[in-house]
């Protein structure tokens, strides 16, 4: 079956500029979680929804970010006025509340460059 | 808050040795403990996780995992190293009692050398 899929795999944009990635879940997956990822560190966790809602956004980092997930499936994850601190690997993971739980399914990542 | 520690940055091992790769944590509740693996070009993958029960994980690929409660640890171990099994490999950790923020450690570079 097909996996976790993200769209773009790779944006360039400039600082100041408005960007939208999205994820794909896998079919049936409730939960869904954004990272982000730094060169040599590992994933830092953004937001995670349960169905449609936000049910923890602890880790975005200020009202500069923001995501959705209308119809609890695909998921867009949004950032205003970019920064060039904003460039890193956006990763996209789903799970399933019902036996695997906890069990996170990552995407191949968005690469997003501010210049 | 919780955090993870992966106290080496790179482990290296010959192939037909045994591994481990270490990771230590803090949480104020109790710990869901994972480890991921992160093949070149390819996205995270989960190995194994502990939730409850024997402190003694199996897990994919043959890897295992010890949680010791005590020392707050969950190396990642195997018994006979592969070449293939040479990877990024990252520890996580959740707090049971506080939402659904995932903290993962920084990652080990694991080469396991023919």
């Amino acid at each position: 079956g097909a996996g976790v899929s993200q769209t773009p795999s790779n944006k360039v944009t400039e600082k100041g500029k408005y960007v939208e990635l999205r994820c794909d879940p896998i079919s049936g997956h409730t939960a869904l979680y954004w990272y982000r990822q730094s060169l040599g560190q590992g994933p830092e966790f953004l937001i995670y929804f349960q169905g449609t809602g936000a049910a923890d956004d602890s880790g975005l980092p200020n009202d500069r970010f923001f995501a959705v997930r209308p119809e609890g499936s695909v998921s867009t994850l949004k950032i205003q006025r970019t920064e060039r601190g904003d460039s890193a690997v956006y990763l996209c993971a789903s799970s399933s509340l019902a036996g695997r739980r906890d069990e996170q399914f990552f995407g191949p990542g968005t690469r997003l460059t501010v210049l | 808050a919780q955090s993870v520690a992966q106290p080496e940055d790179q482990v290296n091992v010959a192939e037909g040795n045994p591994l481990t790769v270490k990771c230590t944590y803090s949480v104020s509740g109790n710990p869901y403990l994972f480890w991921y693996v992160q093949y070149p070009n390819r996205g995270l993958q989960f190995l194994l996780k502990y939730i409850t029960g024997d402190n003694l994980v199996k897990g994919s690929y043959g890897f295992e995992a010890e949680f010791n409660k005590s020392q707050t640890s969950f190396h990642l171990k195997k018994p006979s190293a592969l070449v293939s099994d040479s990877a990024l490999y990252f520890c996580a950790v959740r707090d049971a009692d506080y939402g659904q923020n995932f903290v993962f450690g920084p990652g080990t570079r694991l080469s396991v050398l023919p």
